[in-house]
């Protein structure tokens, strides 16, 4: 079945060092893919998203590639700042925002 | 405009009582879908519904159930309810169903079952 695979986490950080967060899916079809950031106490926002193949979303300095070649939607900051600490949840959806289908999520600690 | 609300923010029930909970989506939005966050299983679909009619459900127990109105506004009810019903619950409303549609979030309910 349709299902994403995303790095295990928590990932510690010092500010200013640079993300990397791997998520891999597989689907039956053409999906739309996302990334979603849930700070504490909170629900979850969307960070950005990516419709087709090569595309590449990109929002307060992250940012990932749809690649569908490996099946991948990394997620990449070049500078991390400690407000960025929270979960980050790579998403599927093959039929718009209904029914998505979200990864583990990973969670980040960026230390000052 | 007004996000997803979600009501209440916080609940605490006892085993083996019901709770109904509720998520007004944005305006306009008429897709609100459920979704339960637990530590150990993630965010996992629970039901969707569109123009009042369900139209996806995951691999969940009949004690959950839910139902969506006129208004878009949508209920959620877990009957019988299990320690393991445990979580936070979320809604998403998106303003429609085509392949790109984006789906905002509410903050969520948090259940606890004692």
């Amino acid at each position: 079945g349709d299902s994403v695979t995303q790095m295990e986490g928590p990932v510690t950080l010092s500010e200013e060092a640079f993300l990397t967060i791997n998520c891999t899916y597989t689907a039956t079809g053409y999906p739309s893919l996302f990334w979603y950031v849930q700070y504490p106490g909170e629900g979850l926002q969307l960070l950005l998203k990516a419709t087709k193949a090569d595309d590449k979303g990109s929002n307060k300095g992250f940012e990932a590639t749809y690649r569908k070649e490996t099946t991948s939607f990394h997620l990449e900051k070049g500078s991390v700042q400690v407000s960025d600490s929270a979960v980050y949840f790579c998403a599927l959806s093959l039929m718009g925002g209904f029914k998505t289908i979200f990864g583990a999520g990973t969670r980040l600690f960026v230390k000052a | 405009k007004a996000g997803v609300t979600q009501t209440p923010r916080y609940l605490i029930k006892t085993r083996g009582q019901q709770v109904t909970l509720s998520c007004s989506p944005i305006s306009g939005h008429r897709s609100v879908s459920w979704y339960q966050q637990t530590p150990g299983q993630g965010l996992q679909f629970l039901f969707e519904y569109f123009s009042e009619t369900q139209r996806n459900k995951g691999n969940f127990p009949g004690r959950f159930s839910g139902r969506q109105f006129s208004n878009s506004r949508s209920e959620m009810n877990v009957s019988t309810l299990e320690l393991g019903d445990s979580a936070l619950y979320l809604c998403a409303s998106s303003w429609g169903r085509g392949p790109n549609t984006e789906a905002f979030f509410g903050q969520g309910t948090r259940l606890t079952v004692v």
